[in-house]
């Protein structure tokens, strides 16, 4: 069946650590995006990517890096420079990159500091 | 600033009753909207669209777009405590590549 991965499912990370949190599609899709959750709030864009060796900031990328190698991948690196890490990070993929079309969500990473 | 905004809730409906949910954005010329349903510790799972004035209906689901007050609705008929979730608004960014804005939530709880 087509749709997004995204591992682990619960990450914990140590003070002045750097994490990386996978995405993978199977959807063929072009656009892929990276959203942070906190609780009571909406989610906001932290990167996306329209085109392969292509990706832009979003509203909050401070802290973050991302990068597009192959299509059907999207990894989101949470730096020790994010001061604020502890989120539900949701990774998303359209078919297309312009105007018009929802996104399909994959079912989330929960990172923790500890 | 680009803004969606949403009751944040709880809206409390019986079971069977018509929820409805509503929400504002700022952007004037947005295109897309969208509504999505999200289950505590899930993922969000898109639900309707909506792109033209009027209603859009599917099932129990009704999307409503009113472009010249900037609102967009969505009304759940016959609620079922299943449909107790948080609903998230999202509008597209209207600068030509698909970047959705979300709206906070209104977290819907249907009682039997």
């Amino acid at each position: 069946d087509g749709g997004i991965t995204q591992s682990p499912k619960y990450l914990f990370r140590k003070e002045g650590q750097n994490v990386t949190l996978s995405c993978e599609q199977n959807l063929n899709h072009d656009a892929m995006y990276w959203y942070r959750q906190d609780p009571g709030q909406g989610l906001r864009l932290i990167y996306y990517s329209q085109i392969v060796n292509d990706f832009q900031k979003g509203d909050i990328a401070e802290g973050y890096s991302v990068s597009r190698e192959k299509k059907e991948s999207f990894p989101l690196t949470v730096t020790s420079a994010q001061k604020n890490p502890t989120a539900f990070y949701l990774c998303a993929s359209s078919i297309d990159p312009t105007t018009g079309y929802g996104y399909t969500f994959g079912s989330g990473t929960r990172l923790t500091v500890v | 600033q680009k803004e969606v905004e949403q009751n944040s809730g709880p809206l409390s409906v019986p079971e069977g009753a018509i929820a409805s949910l509503n929400c504002t954005y700022s952007d004037r010329v947005s295109q897309s909207f969208f509504w999505y349903r999200q289950y505590s510790g899930k993922s969000p799972e898109l639900i309707m669209s909506i792109y033209s004035n009027g209603d859009k209906e599917d099932g129990r689901f009704t999307a409503q777009l009113n472009k010249a007050s900037q609102y967009v609705s969505l009304l759940i008929r016959d609620s079922q405590p299943s449909d107790s979730a948080t609903y998230l608004c999202a509008v597209d960014n209207t600068g030509g590549y698909n970047k959705l804005i979300f709206g906070a939530g209104t977290r819907l709880a249907v009682h039997p």
